[in-house]
C-alpha cells in the first residue's frame, strides 16, 4: 500500500469549491507531518502551492490564491488542499508530499478537470 | 528571482552513463537543502536523491549505487551523475531547491 493515497480524479464546476484528499498510510499520523501541495499543468513543472501542518504552522507559496488552502482531516488521518472559486486554469494535477526520514513521498497524484 | 535550469539530458543507451546539471540563480545550492525528482511520461512524480547543505546525501533505493549526487559552490550548480543506466530511467529530471523552487526539467531517455 503506498504511503499517500490520492484519488486519481475529480471533477468540479467553476465557481465551486474542490477538496482534494491525501491520505496517509496506516502507521503514519498526519499530525505529525508537513503536507506540501503542488500543482501541475501538461508540459510544466510541478508548482509549489502551500504546505500545511496546522493553523500555526502552514505556509502559502510565493503568488499563489489565497483561494488555495490546506487542512487536515484527522479522524481521516488525510491532508486536504482546498480550492474554492474554481477558475477554469486550475485544472490540472496535484500531487501531495510528505518528508519520510531523508527522502521526499509523492501521492500519486490528483487530475482535477473544471467543467 | 530564483531560477534552476537542468541541463545534460538526452539519448542514451541501457548501461551508459551521463551526468545531469542544475545551475542556479538567486538561490544559493550549497546553503540550502537540493533534491532530484523524476517523472515517467504520463506517471507522478518520484523523488531520486537529496543532498543537505552539510553535505549530506541520500538515494531512493530504485537508484541507489548508480547514482550520484554532488554540488559545485563555484559554480552554484547541482549534479546528478547517472551510471548504468536503465529503460526504466527514462523521464523528465527535475531539480528544486527546498520544496518551493523547481526547475523546467531535462529529458533522459534510455534506448537502444
Amino acid at each position: 500500500q503506498a504511503v499517500l493515497t490520492q484519488p486519481s480524479s475529480l471533477s468540479a464546476s467553476p465557481g465551486a469549491s474542490a477538496s482534494l484528499t491525501c491520505t496517509l498510510r496506516s502507521g503514519f499520523n498526519v499530525g505529525a507531518h508537513r503536507i506540501y501541495w503542488y500543482q501541475q499543468k501538461p508540459g510544466s513543472p510541478p508548482q509549489y502551492l502551500l504546505r500545511y501542518k496546522s493553523d500555526s504552522d502552514k505556509q502559502q507559496g510565493s503568488g499563489v490564491p489565497s483561494r488555495f488552502s490546506g487542512s487536515k482531516d484527522a479522524s481521516a488521518n488525510a491532508g486536504i488542499l482546498l480550492i474554492s472559486g474554481l477558475q477554469s486554469e486550475d485544472e490540472a494535477d496535484y500531487y501531495c508530499m510528505i518528508w519520510h526520514s531523508t527522502a521526499w513521498v509523492f501521492g500519486g497524484g490528483t487530475k482535477l478537470t473544471v467543467l | 528571482e530564483v531560477q534552476l535550469v537542468e541541463t545534460g539530458g538526452g539519448l542514451i543507451q541501457p548501461g551508459g552513463s551521463l551526468r545531469l546539471s542544475c545551475a542556479a540563480s538567486g538561490f544559493t545550492v550549497n546553503s540550502n537543502y537540493m533534491t532530484w525528482v523524476r517523472q515517467a511520461a504520463g506517471k507522478g512524480l518520484e523523488w531520486v536523491s537529496l543532498m543537505y547543505s552539510g553535505g549530506s546525501t541520500y538515494y531512493a533505493d530504485s537508484v541507489k549505487g548508480r547514482f550520484t549526487i554532488s554540488r559545485d559552490s563555484s559554480k552554484n550548480t547541482l549534479y546528478l551523475q547517472m551510471n548504468s543506466l536503465r529503460a526504466e530511467d527514462t523521464a523528465v529530471y527535475y531539480c528544486a531547491g527546498t520544496e518551493s523552487y523547481w526547475g523546467q526539467g531535462t529529458l533522459v531517455t534510455v534506448s537502444s
